[in-house]
C-alpha cells in the first residue's frame, strides 16, 4: 500500500507568491517523523524541513514552513515568496521507528517557478 | 562541512558488465544508505549500514547486487551482471543514526544499454 502521497505531478507558480505542495500519508503509529526534500536537476536531494508527530507546533525553516495536521495525516510543505531556484521536484517523505526506522518517499511534485 | 560524496557521477555500460559505485558519508555519521530512484519516482532503499553492518537490506536483489562497507567509513555497491532495468540515479545517504535527518549525494546516474 502507498504510505506517502503527493497528488500534484506538477505545479506552477509566480515568482515571490506562495506556493502549496500537498502530501497525505498512511501510518497506524503514533510516532513517526515526516520530512521534506528538493531535488533539482543536478540531482542531489536537499533537506528541507523535519516534523515529528509529537510536536505541536508546525516547523518552520526560514521560506519554508510544514503545515502539518495529525488528524488529516496531511503534511503539506508551503514556501514563500518563491523564486526561480525553487524550480524543482520536492518529495515527502515519512520515517516510522516501527518500520526499521525506513524511510519512505512518495513520487514527487515538480515545482516550476514562473518569473 | 564536507557533505556526502559519490562517484562516479555518470555511468554508462552495455548489459551485462559490472559496475561499482563510491560513496563517501559526512565525518561522523554512523548509518549509510544507498537508494535507487527510477526516472519519475521517489528513491526507494536498497540497503542501510549501522557502521560496518548491514542491517536492512531487504530491498537489495542479492542475485546481481552487492555492497559493502569496510571500516564504517566508505561503501561500494556493485552490480554484476548489469540489466537494462538497472538504469536508474543510485543515491547514497548518511545520518547520524537511524533516527537522524538523512543528508544525501549527489548521486550516480547509471544508463544500461
Amino acid at each position: 500500500a502507498q504510505k506517502i502521497t503527493q497528488t500534484q505531478p506538477g505545479m506552477f507558480v509566480q515568482e515571490k507568491e506562495a506556493v502549496t505542495l500537498d502530501c497525505t500519508y498512511d501510518t497506524s503509529d503514533q510516532s513517526y517523523g515526516l520530512f521534506w526534500y528538493k531535488q533539482p536537476s543536478s540531482g542531489e536531494m536537499i533537506f528541507l524541513i523535519y516534523q515529528g508527530s509529537y510536536d505541536e507546533q508546525n516547523a518552520t525553516e526560514g521560506r519554508y514552513s510544514l503545515n502539518f495536521q495529525k488528524a488529516r495525516k496531511s503534511a503539506n510543505l508551503v514556501i514563500s515568496a518563491s523564486q526561480l531556484g525553487d524550480s524543482a521536484m520536492y518529495f515527502c517523505a515519512m520515517r516510522e521507528p516501527n518500520n526499521n526506522n525506513d524511510m519512505r518517499f512518495g513520487a514527487g511534485t515538480r515545482l516550476t517557478v514562473k518569473p | 562541512e564536507a557533505g556526502v560524496v559519490q562517484s562516479p557521477r555518470y555511468k554508462i555500460i552495455e548489459k551485462k558488465q559490472p559496475v561499482a559505485f563510491w560513496c563517501n558519508p559526512i565525518s561522523g555519521h554512523n548509518t549509510l544508505y544507498w537508494y535507487r530512484q527510477n526516472l519519475g519516482q521517489g528513491p526507494e532503499l536498497l540497503i542501510r549500514y549501522e557502521n560496518e553492518e548491514a542491517v536492512d537490506d531487504s530491498q537489495l536483489p542479492k542475485d546481481r547486487f552487492s555492497a559493502e562497507r569496510l571500516k564504517g567509513v566508505d561503501s561500494t555497491l556493485k552490480i554484476q551482471p548489469a540489466e537494462l532495468g538497472d538504469s536508474a540515479v543510485y543515491l547514497c545517504a548518511s545520518s547520524l543514526d537511524a533516527r537522524e535527518t538523512q543528508y544525501f549525494g549527489p548521486g550516480t546516474r547509471l544508463l544500461v544499454l
